[in-house]
Parts: C-alpha cells; sequence; structure tokens
C-alpha cells in the first residue's frame, strides 16, 4: 500500500540549531516533492516544492533534499528560532497534481 | 489579500442530518481539493478538480458525500446522512501550476462536530 512517512510525530530543538524532518514514501512515484507548514487551528501554507530531478532545493533558512533512489526528502530549518515552531508536513504529487499529505512532525524550539 | 473562504468555520450537527460545506477558490485558481484532517489520519484528500471537473475522488465515501462544482466561485462538499466519524477539520484549498505542481493555498477549514 501507499505511505508517506514522517518520521518524527515531535521534535524538540534548541534555539539556533538546526532542525532536519525527515519524509519517507513507498509505492509512490512522486514529480515533485513539497513542504507545508500548518499553525494551531489553520490551513496549510506552502513553503517549497522541489522536482525529482532536483537534488537540493533552498528558501532563506529553508532547505529541502530529495532523493528518489532512498524515497525520502528531508526538511532543514537553520538557525532555528521560536516562531518556526509548528507542524510541518510534505506532500507527494505524482504528476496529477492531486497532492498526498505525511502526517506531519511538530517541531517545537526552545529559547 | 487573496484567499480561500470556507463556509461556516463550526458546524455542530446531529447524526442523519445533512451538511453542507462551502468554499469560495482564489480568483483565477482552476483546481480544488477537498481534504479532511483528524488526529488519526491526518490530511486525506477527499476530492478534486480541474476547471470545474471532478478529477479524483476516490477518496471520498460515495455512498454519503458528494463534491460539487456548481460554478467557478464556489466548491461544496456534502454529507448526507452524518455519522460521528464524520467529525473532523474539513480543508479547501485552490491552486494553480505555475510550476508543474499544483501549490496549495487553504482555507481556514470548517470543523465539523457529528453528534
Amino acid at each position: 500500500s501507499q505511505k508517506i512517512e514522517q518520521n518524527s510525530e515531535a521534535l524538540n530543538i534548541q534555539e539556533g540549531k538546526t532542525a532536519t524532518l525527515t519524509c519517507n514514501y513507498t509505492n509512490y512515484s512522486p514529480a515533485y516533492l513539497q513542504w507545508y507548514r500548518q499553525d494551531p487551528g489553520r490551513g496549510p501554507v506552502f513553503l517549497l516544492l522541489i522536482r525529482e530531478n532536483e537534488k537540493e532545493k533552498r528558501k532563506e533558512r529553508l532547505k529541502v533534499t530529495f532523493d528518489t533512489t532512498l524515497k525520502q526528502s528531508l526538511f532543514h530549518i537553520t538557525a532555528s528560532q521560536p516562531a518556526d515552531s509548528a507542524t510541518y508536513l510534505c506532500a507527494l504529487d505524482a504528476g496529477a497534481n492531486n497532492l498526498f499529505f505525511g502526517t506531519g512532525t511538530r517541531l517545537t524550539v526552545i529559547p | 489579500d487573496a484567499r480561500v473562504t470556507q463556509t461556516p468555520r463550526h458546524k455542530v450537527t446531529e447524526m442523519g442530518q445533512e451538511v453542507t460545506m462551502r468554499c469560495q477558490p482564489i480568483l483565477g485558481h482552476n483546481t480544488v481539493f477537498w481534504y479532511r484532517q483528524t488526529m488519526m489520519q491526518g490530511l486525506e484528500l477527499l476530492a478534486y478538480f480541474r476547471n470545474r471537473a471532478p478529477l479524483d475522488d476516490s477518496g471520498m465515501p460515495k455512498d454519503r458525500f458528494s463534491a460539487e462544482m456548481p460554478d467557478a466561485t464556489l466548491a461544496t462538499l456534502k454529507i448526507q446522512p452524518s455519522e460521528p466519524r464524520d467529525s473532523a477539520v474539513y480543508f479547501c484549498a485552490s491552486g494553480t501550476t505555475p510550476t508543474g505542481s499544483t501549490e496549495a493555498f487553504f482555507g481556514q477549514g470548517t470543523r465539523l462536530t457529528v453528534v
């Protein structure tokens, strides 16, 4: 069966450190992978997209990698801040433009 | 400030009643998604539309759920009859595909409680 697993349900990290979140998938062949941020009581907000032929993408303090051999994406937040505390979701697009989401990782950045 | 608008924000209803949730996508967006979010299952894709045509509703229980786009400014999700297990937050999202993949803009959600 198809699965999208975000390995840590919750991750606590000290302010200033780099947070690394993992997204693993099975039985998908995504052409694109996206990352979203969700705050309590709100809808997810798009952050970054990476294509299957891209190894890495950066945006300000965010970095995403995509390894189609390992079937894994890593999402990094450098110099983390308490304002980065939220749930982060990965989403797979197999090319039909429908998006399937992982269950999310709740990140807490401790001052 | 363009955004996806969902109504109602909260709905409490009795089992067996009909529930209709509405969504106004962002003007110019040609793709609309409906998702359901629960603690146990996360975000589940129920249905999605492209240019108002339903492309995939395989995630939706067909016997009680229906999704439509009567026009480009309105998408609806209907549950009839509702059951307690339908209690969840229902999100609508709209988007375009500038990069080949749809970047989804989500509404605030409708929190549904069926008692």
